[in-house]
């Protein structure tokens, strides 16, 4: 069975840094790029960031909101993505989601069909 | 960044009715000959679940009432019948380019 396990949330006041994992298991994680996905509550979905698959390079791309502030890497040695949040602020408040972003080459998208079930961080004071 | 804008932004359907959720995108979604466009429903208090990629690509399990059409800019999720199951709130989400982005979301309702 493929599946996501987020973990690492938590509450954590506005500057400070938090890691998340997500646990990855039933597939090639190696070949998989992966996303991160947020919903704010009460709002709606938004993406975060992604990881392309060492074949590729094993670049990262973000969105605007976290870009120098959150980092993904992962580990495929052990089948482990990661979302390095730093300077958190209260508008990063979310639950926070890992999915499959497409397996294999670029083009091999078609949607993300795999997410975990999420970990909530709240960053306040 | 691609701006994806939703109508209607709530709906309340009659079960066996049918539902219509519009989808509509600042650039086109076309790259080499496929529209990378997605739906999603997050039922209240799950994860979010893919139900069309590609614009219309049912994904596996999805029940066979609900589809995906569109092109260029403009896309729609059908539902044929509303079943109370369906309940939740619609995401339409392009992966055209960096960054993707989401709808703002359609919450549907039973009435």
């Amino acid at each position: 069975e493929v599946q996501l396990v987020e973990s690492g949330g938590g509450l954590v006041k506005p500057g400070g840094s938090l890691r998340l994992s997500c646990a990855a298991s039933g597939f090639t994680f190696d070949n998989a790029w992966m996303s991160w996905v947020r919903q704010i509550p009460g709002k709606g979905l938004e993406w975060v960031g992604h990881i392309v698959r060492k074949t590729d390079g094993g670049s990262t791309q973000y969105a605007t909101p976290v870009k120098g502030r959150f980092f993904i890497s992962r580990d495929d040695s052990k089948n482990t993505l990661y979302l390095q949040m730093n300077n958190l602020k209260t508008e990063d408040t979310a639950v926070y989601y890992c999915t499959i972003d497409r397996q294999g080459v670029w083009y091999n998208y078609n949607g993300m069909a795999v997410w975990g079930q999420g970990t909530t961080v709240t960053v306040s004071s | 960044d691609i701006v994806m804008t939703q109508s209607p932004l709530s709906l309340a359907v009659t079960p066996g009715e049918p539902a219509s959720i519009s989808c509509r995108s600042s650039q086109s979604l076309l790259l080499s000959g496929r529209h990378y466009l997605d739906w999603y429903l997050q039922k209240p208090g799950q994860s979010p679940q893919l139900l069309i990629s590609l614009g219309s690509n049912r994904a596996s399990g999805v029940p066979a009432r609900f589809s995906g059409s569109g092109s260029g800019t403009d896309f729609t999720l059908k539902i044929s019948k509303v079943e109370a199951e369906d309940v939740g709130v619609y995401y339409c989400m392009h992966a055209q380019q960096i960054p993707y982005t989401f709808g703002q979301g359609t919450k549907l309702e039973i009435k």
